[in-house]
Formats: C-alpha cells, sequence, structure tokens
C-alpha cells in the first residue's frame, strides 16, 4: 500500500517567514509532485520533480522553491511567507516509467496559514 | 500550456438518479485523462481514467466517455448513493500520466437522500 505522508497537517507562520513543508514517499516512486489546493480553483501544480535533484516548474511556481536531495523525500520552501500563501497544500506521487498505471497518490495535506 | 474546464462546479441528484460532469480540454497532444474523487477532509484518490485510444470506459456503476475530436470528456456516476456525495476533480496529461496533470477546478456532488 502507498503511503505519502506529509510533516505537518497544520502550520501557521507570520509573514516574512522561510516555511519547509516535508513529503516522504515509502514506495520509491520516481514522480513527486506538490500542488495547492483553494476553493473554486482546483488543485494546481506548483513544482514536480522526475528524478533526484530534478524540478521542474508547474503551472504556479512564483514565490516557491523545491529540494529533492533523496528519491522518497520532496520539499517545498515558501522562501519569505505571505499572506497569499496561505491554502492548503498536497503532495502527491507517481511511480513514473512505462508502468500500466500513472496514479497520483495524494499526502493528506498541510494546511498552512500564514499572519 | 494545457487548460481544463470542468462544469458544473455544484451538482445536486437524488438518490439512485444519475450524475453527470463534464470537462473540456485545450493542448490536443493530451492523451491521459484521470478523474479524482475527493470526500470531505481526505486526500484525493483516482477513481478511473482513459486514455486517447479508447472512447469509453466503465468500472461498476462509473463510466467516463471521451471525444478526442472535440476535445471533451465525460464522468457518468448511475444509480448514485450518499457515499458518491464528494469534490470530483477531472484532468489532463500528455504522456500517459508521465508528465504533470492540469486538474479541472472541481465538481461538489451531492447526493440527496
Amino acid at each position: 500500500d502507498v503511503k505519502v505522508t506529509q510533516s505537518s497537517r497544520y502550520l501557521v507562520k507570520r509573514t516574512g517567514e522561510k516555511v519547509f513543508l516535508e513529503c516522504v514517499q515509502d514506495m520509491d516512486h520516481e514522480n513527486m509532485f506538490w500542488y495547492r489546493q483553494d476553493p473554486g480553483l482546483g488543485l494546481r501544480l506548483i513544482y514536480f520533480s522526475y528524478d533526484v535533484k530534478m524540478k521542474e516548474k508547474g503551472d504556479i511556481p512564483e514565490g516557491y522553491s523545491v529540494s529533492r536531495e533523496k528519491k522518497e523525500r520532496f520539499s517545498l520552501i515558501l522562501e519569505s511567507a505571505s499572506t497569499n500563501q496561505t491554502s492548503m497544500y498536497l503532495c502527491a506521487s507517481s511511480q513514473g516509467g512505462t508502468v500500466p498505471s500513472y496514479e497520483q497518490y495524494f499526502g493528506p495535506g498541510t494546511r498552512l496559514t500564514v499572519t | 500550456g494545457e487548460n481544463v474546464e470542468q462544469h458544473p462546479s455544484t451538482l445536486s441528484v437524488q438518490e439512485g438518479d444519475s450524475a453527470v460532469i463534464k470537462c473540456t480540454y485545450s493542448d490536443s497532444a493530451s492523451n491521459y485523462f484521470p478523474w479524482y474523487k475527493q470526500e470531505l477532509g481526505k486526500r484525493p484518490q483516482l477513481i478511473i481514467d482513459i486514455r486517447s485510444n479508447v472512447g469509453e470506459k466503465k468500472d461498476q456503476r462509473i463510466a467516463v466517455t471521451l471525444n478526442k475530436t472535440a476535445k471533451h470528456f465525460s464522468l457518468h456516476i448511475t444509480e448514485t448513493q450518499p457515499e458518491d456525495s464528494a469534490v470530483y476533480f477531472c484532468a489532463a496529461s500528455r504522456s500517459f500520466g508521465n508528465e504533470k496533470l492540469t486538474f479541472g477546478t472541481g465538481t461538489r456532488l451531492t447526493i440527496i437522500p
């Protein structure tokens, strides 16, 4: 059973703070993704990674960076948190390669509030 | 880039009736179309997907249809039950999901007992 975990369920930070959100998957998946979920806007991709130390921008990368030093771990970094980054952040992973299943497995989410 | 539009944003149906959610996509190179279900307070989970070489796929009470010419795909749920109440997201991707997914904005489905 695939398990994707995120470091915090709830997080409250102040404007200007540096924020780290961590995601770990235990199924040796190649692909990892960070989304933010806002009401009426669906799931929007921030960054994704196909391999260790590799990253690609998604649709809304501004204000964020990522790090993937190990295959199982993908971190999202808010360099200087702002109130418009208050949101639910979801991490996901998928196996990658040429396998028949391309399902993305999601973590439980981190609800971040920036005050 | 890809743009996925999803309608309606909310849908209420009587228990036992059918529900249909529709999505359109803009990138003609997209060839993989999954649907995710997110129950209240839980993480999204894949419920069904379809690839561009198939026009329709069924799994018990749910089915998905794809019209590549119109760049349109739909989720059909028959004999709806209370546990079908959730937010449903469609998505599109090139390269059978090995590239990024672009999600629609979601449909909140409520089943009225």
